[in-house]
């Protein structure tokens, strides 16, 4: 069935270096790709989305590409502070009700 | 406007128990959906709705009832209890119509261990 790729499963870089998360889809048809951040206890929220038709999305520090053609998309996030410590998801839409359907998620960690 | 709410926040119970985990949201949003978190394994979809008095199964639905009679409430209800239910249970929700952005609303979660 339809599932979603996300690598690296955790992540740790030097606080101001920059990180990457990339994620892998398996239905054509998927049209939309959130990424969301959960710090510990908390509630997933989104960071972060792109549309089909957009390959590329930046919001201050992070920003997302979507390659179609390959069926990935990836999270960048520059100038790492702690703050940015958490686990980060990607997920795709499926079905004609545009449902998520989750990578497994990455754990950032940002070492001082 | 208080956005999705769960109850409650923590519950132990028994193998066999049979409990009902709330979820209410206040935007008015046609589409809600129940999760459980697994550590590793990201965000299953167990229910979904489309609107009062529709539902669907997700993922992993096996185990699990839902009904949606009022466009506020999705309750979720653990039919008998078993150990593989423990979990991190999330509410989310979301309008129908959204300019081709599906972003989800998360409720605080309720963390459920059976033993």
């Amino acid at each position: 069935g339809e599932n979603v790729e996300q690598h690296p499963s955790t992540l740790s870089v030097q606080e101001g270096d920059s990180a990457v998360i990339k994620c892998t889809y398996s239905d054509s048809a998927s049209n939309y790709f959130p990424w969301y951040k959960q710090e510990l206890g908390k509630r997933p929220q989104l960071i972060i989305d792109i549309r089909s038709n957009v390959g590329e999305k930046k919001d201050q520090r992070i920003a997302v590409t979507l390659n179609k053609t390959a069926k990935h998309f990836s999270l960048h996030i520059t100038e790492t502070q702690p703050e940015d410590s958490a686990v980060y998801f990607c997920a795709a839409t499926r079905g004609s009700n545009y449902q998520l359907i989750w990578g497994a998620g990455t754990k950032l960690i940002i070492k001082p | 406007n208080a956005g999705v709410t769960q109850t409650p926040k923590f519950q132990v119970l028994k193998t066999g128990q049979s409990m009902t985990l709330q979820c209410a949201q206040d935007m008015n949003h046609e589409y809600m959906s129940w999760y459980r978190q697994d550590p590793g394994m990201g965000l299953r979809l167990i229910h979904y709705s489309v609107g009062a008095g529709i539902t669907d199964q997700g993922e992993v639905p096996n185990g699990y009832n839902v009904s949606r009679s009022t466009t506020e409430d999705f309750p979720l209800r653990l039919l008998s209890a078993a150990p593989s239910q423990t979990s991190v249970y999330f509410c989310a929700s979301r309008p129908r119509l959204s300019g081709g952005r599906y972003e989800q609303y998360f409720g605080p979660g309720t963390r459920l261990t059976v033993t």
